[in-house]
């Protein structure tokens, strides 16, 4: 079963307004990561948040951290139509070379 | 500007052919991967790689074979590919290292098997 899982599947909101996904996952993290992924291209890193810390901010972006909820919030502000795509949280399986990804947010912002 | 190139953004292949995907990275990162994306499943890792000629599984190898000969250049082979192999193959780069560092992707690839 997957590591993340992204809640909810699908999201849509009108521009100017908050958008809120939220990340869970199953066993302990070093770090945990937010990518976006436009229609029918590659990923794109968004922000990384370390397990020791509980918030991160970059721009219009703001990710939370709870690691005794394991769970993970990617907000959002004041979105805009470009917004529009599915946004990922990724996980690191400790002591391992691998990521692992959840099966994503599908945000739809409209103008 | 980074890059990960990968060698065809649409591909179709006959049941049974040998099917070559190719990614190249600029950056002189380390680590590579390949990963299928499949509608409602996420990305599912299927080999990296650490270092030239090495190789690792992922979680779902059966039916790929990987080749890393050079340190920019990570190839996925599909041995005799198959319908249900038909999907999105993105490709990826990090630094070395555990995973801790952010990947770089790829355009991916769209694979359709007839």
């Amino acid at each position: 079963s997957q590591q993340g899982e992204e809640d909810p599947q699908a999201l849509s909101i009108q521009e100017g307004e908050n958008a809120t996904m939220n990340c869970s996952y199953k066993t302990s993290i070093n770090n945990l990561q937010w990518y976006r992924q436009n229609s029918g291209r590659g990923l794109v890193h968004l922000i990384l948040i370390r397990s020791n810390e509980r918030e991160k901010h970059s721009g219009r972006l703001r990710v939370t951290l709870d690691t005794s909820k394991k769970s993970s919030s990617l907000l959002i502000t004041a979105s805009r139509a470009a917004d529009t795509a599915s946004y990922f949280c990724a996980t690191d399986l400790s002591g391992t070379y691998k990521y692992i990804f959840g099966t994503g947010t599908r945000l739809k912002v409209l103008a | 500007d980074v890059k990960v190139t990968q060698s065809s953004r649409y591909l179709v292949k006959r049941t049974g052919e040998k099917v070559f995907l190719e990614c190249v990275q600029d950056m002189d990162h380390e680590n590579m991967f390949w990963y299928r994306q499949d509608p409602g499943l996420g990305l599912r890792l299927i080999y990296f790689s650490y270092d030239v000629k090495m190789k690792e599984k992922g979680d779902i190898p059966e039916g790929y074979s990987v080749s890393r000969e050079k340190k920019e250049r990570f190839s996925l082979i599909l041995e005799s590919a198959s319908t249900n192999q038909t999907s999105m193959y993105l490709c990826a780069s990090s630094l070395l290292g555990l995973a801790v560092n952010e990947q770089f992707f790829g355009p991916g690839t769209r694979l359709t098997v007839l």
